[in-house]
């Protein structure tokens, strides 16, 4: 069967401060991966969309960005955060031909 | 217009009862319909789809699609504590999916 991982879990960070965040998925081959933030109280907001290695689309312009180094792996990346990157990121994915959505356990990060 | 409708909530019902959560959307090009529950301060979690007009069962849940209203609904029967959560509806089209803003459901014992 099919997991999905993110870390970390939680994750408190000063302004101004990188931002790396992981995801994998086990048990599947050429899957969709999907990055999303639900800002408190919100909606979910799609980041980043890939349907391969080094192959990556954004959504929304912002200072984030996202990289997919193995089939299996991607990541969600900041240079500097700012205190509006607060919140719920999701790891998501997807078979290919598939919009069922499945989603990872999540990282809450707080920018103080 | 918003791409994705739910009534925010919170929806009250009491145990036993017919939980009823609504949505519309914009885009007629939509196939694909997703229900997704989300306990506080999980992530979402996939519990029912739908493509065609209709109803679709699964155990105390139903699905109901009707295209040409651009309306899809999820009831939930004998809702019980456990049920209470935000539920996201999620049409599809195309590259996407686009998730509602979610309703707010507490199933009072």
């Amino acid at each position: 069967s099919q997991t999905i991982h993110q870390w970390p879990a939680t994750l408190v960070q000063p302004v101004g401060s990188p931002l790396s965040l992981e995801c994998t998925v086990e048990g599947t081959s050429n899957p969709n991966l999907y990055w999303y933030r639900q800002a408190a109280g919100r909606g979910l907001q799609l980041l980043f969309y890939s349907v391969g290695i080094g192959q990556i689309s954004s959504e929304v312009p912002q200072n984030l960005s996202a990289s997919r180094p193995q089939d299996r792996q991607f990541i969600l990346s900041s240079k500097k955060l700012l205190l509006s990157d607060s919140g719920f990121y999701l790891c998501a994915w997807s078979a290919r031909q598939s919009y069922e959505q499945y989603f990872g356990p999540g990282t809450r990060l707080t920018v103080t | 217009q918003k791409e994705v409708e739910q009534n925010s909530g919170p929806l009250s019902v009491p145990e036993g009862a017919i939980a009823s959560l609504n949505c519309t959307y914009s885009d007629r090009g939509s196939q694909s319909f997703f229900w997704y529950r989300q306990y506080s301060g999980k992530s979402p979690e996939l519990i029912m789809f739908i493509y065609s007009n209709g109803d679709k069962e699964d155990g105390r849940f139903t699905a109901q699609l009707n295209k040409a209203s651009q309306y899809v609904s999820l009831l939930i029967r004998d809702s019980q504590p456990s049920d209470s959560a935000t539920y996201l509806c999620a049409p599809s089209s195309y590259d996407k999916v686009i998730f509602g803003p979610g309703t707010s459901l507490s199933v009072i014992p």
